[in-house]
């Protein structure tokens, strides 16, 4: 079974350029979860999906982000315009149930390393 | 102050040493607890989820939680060259939404 997989694995872009990062969930998991960590920081939550709802969005940094799901399936996360402090790894992750302990695992994804020059 | 604190390391062990890793947190809302394993480059990887207060086991590796202190710990035993690797404390309240520890960097040599 495929694990969660995101695209593009590395990214250089300028400073004022969009990127859109691509996640594609284990399949049949209905919550899906973008984090990210930039440097020196602790991973940190940016929003969380049920399908194709967006369930909570609190830790959207600002409106330069848009993450979508189209159908429920996968889910992109657009940066625009990108600035420095955007450079860091973005971390998708997708889960079957919603909360811990009911046997639900959250499954990470290997990241989508972006870097801001 | 944030809400999880975890000290980065590295920690730097001899193989077969008993690894001793913690966080402290200050949000008494916390109730499910967990370690995650991240190897470079990779995503975190979860090794162990606790629910309040109390000790898990599961081979060489052993969660314990003491709410009353609001600190938790991850032992290892007998410490492997290939548990080298970034661990991770996290935890979360009812919801879904997980606050992680900064991650401790662990280096076991053969």
């Amino acid at each position: 079974e495929a694990g969660v997989t995101q695209f593009p694995s590395h990214s250089v872009i300028e400073k004022g350029q969009t990127v859109t990062l691509r996640c594609d969930p284990i399949s049949g998991h209905d919550n899906l979860y973008w984090y990210r960590r930039v440097m020196g920081k602790e991973i940190k939550f940016l929003l969380h999906f049920v399908k194709e709802s967006k369930q909570d969005e609190s830790g959207m940094p600002n409106n330069r982000f848009l993450a979508e799901r189209t159908g429920g399936t996968y889910s992109t996360l657009k940066v625009q315009p990108a600035e420095l402090e955007d450079s860091g790894v973005y971390f998708c992750a997708s889960s079957q149930g919603e909360t811990v302990p009911s046997g639900n695992t959250i499954y990470f994804g290997e990241g989508s390393w972006l870097t801001v020059v | 102050q944030k809400e999880v604190e975890q000290d980065p390391g590295p920690l730097s062990v001899p193989e077969g040493a008993i690894v001793s890793l913690n966080c402290t947190y200050s949000n008494s809302a916390f109730q499910y607890f967990m370690w995650y394993r991240q190897y470079s480059r990779k995503g975190p990887e979860l090794l162990m989820y606790t629910y309040s207060s109390g000790n898990k086991e599961d081979g060489r590796f052993t969660a314990q939680v003491d709410k009353s202190s609001k600190y938790i710990s991850l032992f290892i035993r007998d410490s492997q060259p290939s548990d080298s690797a970034t661990y991770l404390c996290a935890m979360r309240t009812g919801g879904f939404k997980t606050i992680f520890g900064a991650g401790t960097r662990l280096f076991v040599k053969a």
